[in-house]
């Protein structure tokens, strides 16, 4: 079953407390992308990679870290630098072949500070 | 530089009734357009694109998109509305030079009544 998972669905950050989000994608695809999404704000951009072993800042970068060690995986890790953390974050994946590939998202997950 | 604004975070229809999302963009160079949906607390499903063939263009559920060079629009219609479509609808561009980053509108939340 060809997909993208994200985990977990719900996730509760203390106060200084780095956390970590899952995205795993067995499409093939090489590219991949982290969106954090706020009421009202539309998507921004955090991390995305291209290519293993290779990734750029997006828009809103500050306070969040990737890797990206495997093609099928790219984890963000919110850290405590994030100060206003609470949001829904969204992975994506697309070819690499032409600009104008689909990007294809994964069911989310919601992030809220205890 | 593109951008992407979309008229109207908030539009309520009639079931049944004609569907018209507003989206225009600014890009310097030739544009790849997309409309995708979003449903409450899930992913983006891509509903459309425009990749520079044909200027209307026809995706799932009903809902087509016309490009309009000269008025730089991408507008989203459905001729009848049901109430599955209620969701929020997000027009995004991108373009040669923009290292594959898709920019993004703020969102229309769709409301569907009765």
């Amino acid at each position: 079953d060809g997909g993208i998972t994200q985990s977990p669905k719900y996730l509760f950050r203390k106060e200084g407390q780095n956390v970590t989000l899952s995205c795993e994608q067995n499409l093939n695809h090489d590219a991949m992308y982290w969106y954090r999404q706020d009421p009202g704000q539309g998507l921004r951009l955090i991390y995305y990679s291209q290519i293993v072993n290779d990734f750029q800042k997006g828009d809103i970068a500050e306070g969040y870290s990737v890797s990206r060690e495997k093609k099928e995986s790219f984890p963000l890790t919110v850290t405590s630098a994030q100060k206003n953390p609470t949001a829904f974050y969204l992975c994506a994946t697309s070819t690499a072949e032409r600009i104008q590939e689909t990007q294809y998202f994964g069911p989310g997950t919601r992030l809220l500070v205890l | 530089a593109q951008s992407v604004t979309q008229l109207g975070s908030h539009v309520s229809v009639s079931e049944g009734a004609l569907v018209l999302l507003r989206c225009n963009y600014s890009s310097s160079v030739p544009p790849y357009l997309f409309w995708y949906v979003q449903y409450p607390n899930q992913g983006l499903q891509l509903l459309l694109k425009y990749t520079s063939a044909a200027t209307l263009v026809k995706g799932i559920n009903g809902f087509e998109a016309e490009f309009k060079k000269s008025e730089t629009s991408f507008h989203l219609t459905k001729p009848s509305a049901h109430m599955s479509d209620a969701a929020e609808y997000f027009c995004a561009v991108t373009a040669a030079g923009n290292n594959r980053k898709l920019i993004w509108g703020l969102g229309t939340s769709l409301a569907v009544n009765p």
